[in-house]
């Protein structure tokens, strides 16, 4: 069974104090793992898509990055607005033949001005 | 006007009644997806579609129906909702491209209470 584990649950930051957040995975023939940003009351947001170990990519303050087992999230220097709940997902293939997408319990983000 | 709409976007039901959530996307997407979402639990898939007429189950699918009969719809209905399905849910929908899931795209969800 795909499985994804976000860490840590809370970050509490400093304006400008840049981090990370981690997101480990199992999952059976990854086909992708996403970042989403959720504001509450509101649906995920996407922010990111990475297919292969190595992959990188960046959106203003943000940096995913993919191993074979997990993924972080660099935040650099971030802002209030930043504050957010953070979701990692990951894409996999069940024994049918369709596409799945498991996602973790998220990192919820606080940024103190 | 493009995107994907939920409704209603409140709802309050007795144990034992039937409810049914719709899930409306204007963008053709082969796969939807309904999720709900807990404290403690993140989100979590109760049923999904691959196309019209194919779906499947998740991780939590007791006590929920769907169907997908035209691309654009899939609702969820709760056959005899309970206490424990008060929760948040939302819909979503994802394209393919080159064979793999494209980015999902999710509804404002509907808070479900049930008394």
């Amino acid at each position: 069974e795909d499985q994804v584990t976000q860490s840590p649950e809370a970050l509490r930051l400093q304006e400008g104090e840049s981090s990370s957040l981690n997101c480990s995975y199992t999952v059976s023939g990854l086909r992708g793992l996403f970042w989403y940003r959720q504001d509450p009351g509101k649906g995920p947001e996407f922010l990111f898509t990475l297919y292969s170990a190595g992959e990188e990519k960046e959106k203003e303050r943000l940096k995913a990055t993919l191993t074979k087992k997990e993924s972080f999230l660099h935040i650099t220097a971030p802002k209030p607005e930043d504050s957010a709940t953070y979701l990692c997902a990951v894409q996999g293939v069940n024994s049918g033949g369709y596409q799945k997408v498991t996602f973790g319990t998220g990192t919820k983000l606080q940024v103190i001005p | 006007d493009a995107g994907i709409t939920q409704s209603p976007r409140y709802k309050i039901t007795e144990t034992g009644r039937q409810v049914t959530l719709m899930c409306h996307q204007t963008w053709s997407h082969s796969y939807m997806f309904w999720y709900r979402q807990d404290l403690g639990h993140g989100l979590r898939l109760i049923y999904y579609s691959a196309a019209a007429d194919i779906t499947d189950k998740g991780e939590v699918p007791d006590g929920y129906v769907v169907s997908r009969s035209k691309t654009e719809n899939f609702p969820l209905t709760l056959e005899s909702a309970t206490r424990s399905q008060t929760s948040v849910y939302f819909c979503a929908s994802s394209g393919q491209v080159r064979g793999r899931l494209g980015e999902a795209f999710f509804g404002q969800g509907t808070r479900l209470t049930v008394v």
